[in-house]
């Protein structure tokens, strides 16, 4: 069955770039019907959309307005796996970070989810 | 503030069937479809509904969905304790190109 299982730092200062990593197995991040999206959760926020690549005939990508100017989603189709940077990140960006994938219209395989913290 | 308004909690007691609604816009529930989550403590959500009122295979029937306008409804029936849960609606924002979620319900099964 799919499953995506995800990697990288808990803990990142202030002002520097945050780096998760979604490896894929039972699918290919080239799949012309899914797409590879990345979820937060925090207390104060709730469940937030960050954005999501995806392969129809050419790569795509779509980002939430609250990131855009600092986020950039990356499929690497070698190790079949997609990435997430956030830039220049705050305080406020400590949150449970989640790669999905969307099939349909709903997120049906979700990562374990890592815990970011942002502090000095 | 979410995009996708959700009242902040229902209860129900065994047995008794619970709704929860999820209001938004012609930009997002309207023209879009709707999906599902359920959330157990200290897990990942888990996708219940898709495509509006579709069960993913092992969904049990007691879930539905349902859409009516720019408003979408989570049905519970036959509750049980192991449902206590928080549950959460999403769609697709076309004015946004972006996703969008709920506020989240907390379900409490007294």
């Amino acid at each position: 069955q799919v499953q995506v299982q995800q990697s990288g730092p808990g803990l990142v200062k202030p002002s520097q770039t945050l780096s998760l990593t979604c490896a894929i197995s039972g699918d290919s991040v080239s799949s012309n019907y899914a797409a590879w999206n990345w979820i937060r959760q925090s207390p104060s926020r709730g469940l937030e959309w960050l954005g999501r690549t995806y392969f129809r005939s050419k790569w795509y990508n779509d980002y939430a307005v609250s990131v855009k100017s600092r986020i950039t989603i990356n499929p690497d189709t070698s190790k079949n796996q997609f990435s997430l940077q956030l830039n220049s990140v705050t305080p406020e960006d400590t949150a449970v970070y989640y790669c999905a994938r969307g099939a349909v219209a709903g997120m049906d395989v979700w990562g374990q989810g890592t815990t970011v913290t942002v502090s000095s | 503030q979410s995009v996708l308004t959700q009242p902040p909690s229902v209860s129900a007691a065994p047995g008794q069937k619970v709704t929860i609604s999820c209001s938004g816009s012609s930009s997002n529930i309207g023209n879009n479809y709707v999906s599902w989550y359920q959330q157990l403590p200290g897990t990942a959500p888990k996708l219940l509904i898709y495509d509006n009122d579709k069960r993913p295979s092992g969904i049990p029937d007691r879930f539905s969905g349902s859409k009516s306008g720019t408003s979408a409804t989570l049905g519970i029936t036959g509750l049980q304790t192991g449902d206590e849960a928080d549950y959460y609606c999403a769609t697709w924002d076309s004015s946004l190109s972006a996703g969008v979620f709920g506020g989240g319900t907390k379900l409490t099964v007294l």
